[in-house]
């Protein structure tokens, strides 16, 4: 039974352009979600994180949308970059943002197209 | 480079086998995580390690044991091999055991292929 769902195994996107990955989470006591990115042959990085008391966090060309009542979370990615061509992983953590022990969704492969 | 450090990289190894991973993490880390990915499926959070203690456990088989050391690395140990644990298992570690926005940085991982 997944706890944290990535519906979207893939995705492409022309360069230049928005990038929206989708996120949906069952178990609401979650308080912290996270999104990590993960090329081949690497191990995840950490990408972007929202406490669950908030409702967007930005980064730069990375922002994190939380909708708490669909017991949903999307990250947008603008402008859309070649680099960004990632497998990239959305998380939960039920201790408060510990980025050890968490929850993964299976991944959404992002190609962004030249 | 994340400054965590997993041997081997590659691994075969015949059913019914024992295998030991190793991680050593970033240096002033006391905490040690450990991830298993297989094919279908996403990253499953096995155990974790803080200061030589066990710290939290997950969906970890009883066939499946690890242990951290003083001088802080791990080793995650995988007896009686099956086919299903064929998976790309990864460390992570952190400064400190949780709390907010406690980043873990990941190794590369091994990948363990059971034949």
């Amino acid at each position: 039974d997944q706890q944290v769902k990535q519906n979207s195994p893939s995705l492409s996107v022309q360069e230049g352009r928005i990038s929206i990955l989708n996120c949906d989470y069952t178990n609401s006591m979650f308080d912290y979600f996270l999104w990590y990115k993960k090329y081949p042959a690497e191990g995840p990085t950490f990408l972007i994180s929202i406490s669950s008391i908030k409702d967007k966090n930005e980064d730069g060309r990375f922002t994190v949308f939380l909708n708490k009542s669909a017991k949903h979370l999307s990250l947008h990615i603008v402008p859309s970059q070649p680099g960004d061509s990632a497998v990239y992983f959305c998380a939960a953590s039920l201790e408060g943002g510990s980025q050890g022990n968490l929850i993964f969704g299976k991944g959404t492969k992002l190609s962004v197209k030249p | 480079d994340s400054g965590v450090t997993q041997t081997p990289k590659h691994l075969i190894t015949a059913t019914g086998q024992r295998v030991t991973l190793r991680c050593s993490p970033r240096s002033g880390d006391l905490s040690v995580y450990w991830y298993q990915q297989s094919l279908d499926q996403g990253l499953q959070f096995l155990i974790q390690y803080y200061n030589g203690e066990e710290r939290a456990k997950g969906n970890i088989l009883e066939r499946f044991s690890a242990q951290q050391f003083p001088d802080l690395h791990s080793e995650l140990n995988l007896s009686s091999l099956e086919l299903g644990d064929s998976a790309l298992y990864f460390c992570a570690s952190s400064v400190i055991g949780g709390g907010v926005n406690t980043e873990a940085f990941f190794g590369q991982g091994t990948r363990l292929t059971v034949v």
